[in-house]
């Protein structure tokens, strides 16, 4: 079946270093979505992808997507303490009407 | 203000005793669904509802029930809870094929 990997599982930082997280799929996506989660909350919504080779960028967070749209990543510059929780990608299985699978997440620690 | 609520937000409970965590969005969402959360597993799909009267299996189903008789509400049930449903777990809804937002979360305790 579909399965969806995402590198490091954690990763430590210093404050203001750089941080980016990889997401890989087993299959071609219609598109990708990425959530943060902070510790003890519920994950929240941070960007879509759909086009091959699309790049987004929110302050800090840079979101890229595959030539192949097979893989995503996020990078996060200058790192700061609020970035501190765990950065999911999620994917739908076929289409926007179906089931979603999201990735084991890639949980990053910032130090002051 | 939209919001997704789900109750209770904590539950200790003992095997095999019938339970059932509500979920209720405000938003007029077709999509909704339920995860758990286990450590070093992600958040695993459980059950979804393209709409009202419309759920299909995610990748978790077993031991769990959902039904989608109003848009707004998608009650998860466990009608014999064991131990290893001890999770986290969350309810989320969306338009289709878009952002996807979620609630507070339920931990659940079965001994």
């Amino acid at each position: 079946g579909q399965q969806v990997m995402q590198i490091p599982q954690y990763q430590h930082v210093q404050e203001g270093e750089d941080f980016t997280t990889y997401c890989n799929s087993s299959t071609t996506l219609s598109n990708i979505q990425w959530y943060k989660q902070r510790p003890g909350g519920h994950p929240v919504f941070l960007i879509q992808l759909v086009k091959s080779g699309e790049v987004k960028k929110q302050k800090r967070l840079t979101f890229q997507f595959g030539e192949a749209k097979k893989n995503s990543s996020l990078h996060i510059t200058a790192t700061q303490t609020t970035d501190v929780g765990t950065y999911f990608c999620a994917v739908f299985k076929k289409t926007s009407y179906d089931k979603v699978i999201f990735g084991p997440g890639t949980s990053l620690s910032v130090i002051p | 203000e939209a919001q997704v609520t789900q109750n209770p937000r904590y539950l200790i409970t003992v095997t095999g005793k019938k339970l059932t965590v509500t979920c209720s969005q405000n938003m007029n969402h077709e999509y909704m669904s339920w995860y758990r959360q286990d450590p070093g597993l992600g958040l695993r799909q459980i059950y979804y509802s393209m709409n009202v009267e419309v759920t299909d299996k995610g990748d978790v189903p077993e031991g769990y029930k959902v039904s989608r008789k109003e848009k707004r509400n998608f009650p998860l049930i466990l009608e014999s809870p064991s131990p290893n449903q001890t999770s986290l777990y969350f309810c989320a809804s969306s338009f289709w094929g878009a952002e996807q937002y979620f609630g507070p979360g339920t931990r659940l305790t079965v001994t």
